[in-house]
């Protein structure tokens, strides 16, 4: 299976601030990456897709972009509706695999 | 707009068998392949198996091949897991999910509020 790891774990950051979230991947997936914002008790919610898609509805203080096996999630400006857990995942394969999430708290 | 339910969790004993049904609405059902998702308390997303949107193609997660059976009944809209020799490890949230493809991997476009299983003695 392609392995996802994502850094950091954990990220305290304020209101306002640019946040930067970094995926990697065990092999090359692109452009085959999406990411997920989870709330607690939630499912997740799809943020993009095809590496740097915005999925409709989704606020434009969200941007990835990425390459190969390494791509990143960037929340321009942090409001209080951005804290939550973020995941990526490859469906590059019939068996698509989650980074372990990132935790993103004040 | 589209909706995900899931039923069927509880809790059960090890070496039990427990199915789960997803019941899908509002859009043509037979043209997406579906998915089951679980999380583990306090854990990170786990894909569990998909089948496509004609039933002919199944893939699963090494963690339940054998144990488990994802299968569908399209004129009903419904997706089901078939869960057999269920593990204290596959206690979880399980989920299903929604790929914008009839067979080929996909990203998760809808979810479902998702169900808890409890496998415990």
């Amino acid at each position: 299976d392609i392995q996802m790891t994502q850094s950091p774990s954990t990220l305290s950051a304020s209101l306002g601030d640019r946040v930067t979230i970094t995926c990697r991947a065990s092999q090359s997936v692109a452009p085959w990456l999406a990411w997920y914002q989870q709330k607690p008790g939630k499912a997740p919610n799809l943020l993009i897709y095809k590496a740097s898609s915005l999925e409709s509805g989704v606020p434009s203080r969200f941007s990835a972009s990425g390459s190969g096996t390494e791509f990143t999630l960037t929340i321009s400006s942090l409001q209080p509706d951005d804290f939550a857990t973020y995941y990526c995942q490859q469906y590059n394969s019939y068996s698509p695999t989650f980074g372990q999430g990132t935790k993103v708290e004040i | 707009q589209v909706q995900l339910v899931e039923s069927g969790g509880g809790v059960v004993q090890p070496g039990r068998s427990l199915r789960l049904s997803c019941a899908a609405s509002g859009f043509t059902f037979n043209n997406y392949a579906m998915h089951w998702v679980r999380q583990a308390p306090g854990k990170g997303l786990e894909w569990v198996a998909v089948i496509s949107n004609d039933g002919s193609n199944k893939y699963y997660a090494d963690s339940v091949k054998g144990r488990f059976t994802i299968f569908r009944d399209n004129s009903k809209n419904t997706l089901h897991l078939q869960m057999n020799s269920l593990r204290t490890e596959d206690t979880a949230v399980y989920y299903c999910a929604r790929t914008v493809t009839t067979s080929a991997p996909g990203f998760f476009d809808y979810w479902g509020q998702g169900t808890l299983v409890t496998v415990s003695s």
